[in-house]
């Protein structure tokens, strides 16, 4: 089962900040919060990965709480083209993920 | 350019018989995973291989079976007893001693009818 918690859908402007949240409050030792998004029907992308500390990359930030029970995904800029399916997974590397039913963002003109 | 290939792209079979789904990588990975997705769905487990010459069932291997007789390689069959094989077929590869998690395929889309 997956172990994380996330929103089904949300609503962004173009050119706006969209922050996706999850949950995770059973996440336990070293495992990672990986970040997939998947545009329709094509094979799930890899956007950004954390362990304890906030990371960034070219595409998005990753904002891990304290307790590590909770993360949010922020793409600073959202165009249309990020329209999709958003993943949140925990895990450990070269093991089974789990994937939820991630939570599908709309981004408006 | 280093990638996973999934093919074909879409896969159209008569009920009852088998088909297998090609997954070839060039990544040099040493985990490679198969997953089902179903419309709206997110994916579901169906096999995974950590190392060639092995592999363990995932949450729906029923109607599924695999092999791994090479790295690059990881072939998933669908045989006659998959109850509703109709689904969008998504393979991956991981490495080990590295924390980036997965990276997919393109996916095949099968359809049974």
């Amino acid at each position: 089962d997956a172990k994380t918690t996330q929103p089904p859908s949300m609503d962004c402007a173009e050119g706006r900040a969209a922050n996706l949240p999850c949950n995770h409050s059973t996440i336990s030792g070293n495992e990672y919060v990986y970040w997939y998004r998947q545009i329709h029907s094509q094979g799930p992308q890899y956007i950004i990965h954390g362990l304890k500390n906030n990371e960034t990359n070219e595409m998005a930030s990753l904002i891990i709480t304290e307790d590590r029970k909770s993360s949010t995904l922020i793409l600073p800029h959202a165009t249309l083209r990020d329209t999709a399916v958003y993943y949140c997974i925990v895990g450990y590397n070269f093991n089974k993920f789990y994937f939820g039913s991630g939570t599908k963002l709309n981004v408006k003109p | 350019d280093g990638g996973i290939t999934q093919s074909p792209k879409y896969l159209f079979r008569k009920e009852g018989q088998n088909v297998t789904l090609s997954c070839e990588q060039n990544l040099n990975h040493d985990a490679m995973y198969w997953y089902r997705q179903d419309p709206g769905q997110g994916l579901r487990l169906i096999y995974y291989s950590q190392i060639v010459n092995d592999f363990q069932k995932g949450d729906i291997a029923e109607g599924y079976s695999v092999s791994r007789e090479k790295k690059e390689s990881f072939p998933l069959t669908v045989t006659s007893a998959q109850k509703n094989p109709t689904a969008f077929y998504l393979c991956a590869s991981s490495i080990r001693h590295e924390n980036y998690g997965y990276t997919f395929g393109s996916g095949t889309r099968l359809t049974v009818v």
